[in-house]
């Protein structure tokens, strides 16, 4: 599982309410990512880190932001949740491709209700 | 503009029947494509890869630039591979993925 924690694993809350979903990595990874799964659109990605305070964003970054202030750690915010922002959240990690690592590895996943 | 289709949102096949997973791709360049799968209450997981030309529990998958596909394959399906499945795409030179919009598998007894 390559050392990957999300947290919380289960949050409800409510519209114009901030969030933030933590993702922990003790794999020392240089690229981190966030994406949402939702069903009949698959996997999308929101933002992805490649190293520390190094983010860009992926194809669904609107009402989003995150931080990287440390390798293992990478945030995602919802500055202010609505309903379209209901989904199950997952990070993933990667290494350089010269460790041998040549995939991404996903955390258990973070459900989320924005009532 | 990169692209994945999986063009089935489910596909239910029984045990022992064969299971092909359609996945076609759109990218210009040099693709390296990749499937993944989620079981039931189980984490997102790397089911195999093109450049590795591997077998991975019973299942292949070959790139086929001319049709622009990457089919996954298995002659006869078993229980325990009912699950999710997403093709992805990267470009080379990138390390970002763009996955499909994913195919449940059902397999019954």
């Amino acid at each position: 599982d390559a050392g990957i924690t999300q947290s919380p694993r289960h949050k409800v809350t409510e519209t114009g309410t901030p969030v933030t979903l933590r993702c922990h990595q003790t794999e020392n990874h240089r690229y981190m990512y966030w994406y949402r799964q939702d069903p009949g659109h698959g996997l999308r990605l929101i933002h992805y880190s490649y190293g520390v305070k190094d983010t860009d964003k992926g194809e669904v970054s609107d009402g989003y932001s995150v931080s990287r202030s440390k390798t293992e750690d990478f945030l995602l915010t919802l500055e202010s949740a609505t309903s379209s922002q209901t989904s199950v959240y997952f990070c993933a990690t990667r290494g350089l491709a010269g460790e041998g690592t040549d995939t991404q590895y996903f955390g258990p996943g973070t459900r989320l209700t924005v009532l | 503009a990169q692209r994945v289709t999986q063009p089935e949102k489910l596909l239910s096949v029984f045990k022992g029947a064969p299971v092909e997973l359609k996945c076609n791709y759109s990218y210009s360049g040099s693709p390296e494509l990749f499937w993944y799968v989620q079981y039931s209450r189980q984490r997102l997981q790397l089911l195999l890869r093109h450049i590795s030309r591997e077998s991975i529990k019973g299942f292949t998958a070959d790139l086929n630039k001319g049709e622009t596909s990457f089919h996954l394959k298995k002659p006869f399906a078993q229980e325990e591979d009912s699950a999710m499945y997403y093709c992805a795409l990267r470009n080379t030179g990138f390390q970002k993925l763009v996955f499909g919009t994913g195919t449940r598998l059902l397999v019954s007894p």
